[in-house]
């Protein structure tokens, strides 16, 4: 919603840069990871995920990077675009559960 | 293409009044979430289902229950609204199994007043 990201650290990118966003995830049973974007007055969109047996997955633009030795999870954005605009976060499952874990988001702002 | 559909985008209801939060989603997913969204806070899970008539206790669900009667609706209920329960409610569901993400609605903003 329109007021999610008033408390969030933010990453200013110039357009065309590539972004990069971090996120720790706190359980190491976790073994599925989705990364999601939430632009203003909408609701939360899948971006890409990665299973736990993979280190790094790639899609359109975005790649997402899992390291399991520290527990840290990225994004990548290619060529920033000021349609990337959003608050991300990431969400990790633990393994035999339907309850994800949510981080609690990076702002994404596009300069032109 | 595939919805998750939240009746209300926003609400504005009054303190001690019962609300219902309607969410309906079109993919036969067996699995549906409520979360409430604030900032600073991230999303925090209310109440879950796994199948019809089914429901399960999140991580907050004092002051609110469920009801999902049919495969394809949940609903979230305040008994007895307070101005704490200020805020975006989210609705998702999944298809059961390993390896599925949510869908998500597009929220409802709720304002106890």
């Amino acid at each position: 919603g329109e007021s999610v990201g008033l408390h969030l650290p933010t990453l200013s990118v110039q357009e065309g840069d590539n972004s990069i966003i971090n996120c720790a995830y706190s359980n190491s049973a976790s073994d599925y990871f989705i990364w999601y974007k939430q632009e203003s007055g909408k609701g939360p969109q899948f971006i890409i995920d990665i299973r736990s047996n993979m280190d790094k997955r790639q899609g359109q633009r975005v790649t997402v990077l899992l390291n399991k030795t520290v527990k840290h999870l990225s994004l990548q954005i290619a060529a920033t675009q000021p349609g990337d605009s959003a608050v991300y976060f990431c969400a990790e499952v633990p393994s035999g559960t339907y309850k994800y874990i949510f981080g609690t988001g990076t702002r994404l702002k596009v300069l032109a | 293409d595939v919805k998750v559909t939240q009746s209300s985008r926003y609400l504005v209801k009054r303190t001690g009044e019962k609300v219902f939060l309607e969410c309906v989603q079109d993919m036969d997913h067996e699995n549906m979430f409520w979360y409430r969204q604030d900032p600073g806070l991230g999303l925090r899970l209310i109440y879950f289902s796994y199948d019809v008539k089914m429901k399960e206790k999140g991580d907050i669900p004092e002051g609110y229950s469920v009801s999902r009667e049919k495969k394809e609706r949940f609903s979230l209920i305040l008994e007895s609204a307070s101005t704490n329960q200020t805020s975006m409610y989210l609705c998702a569901s999944r298809r059961d199994g390993v390896g599925y993400g949510y869908t998500f609605g597009s929220g409802t903003r709720l304002t106890v007043v």
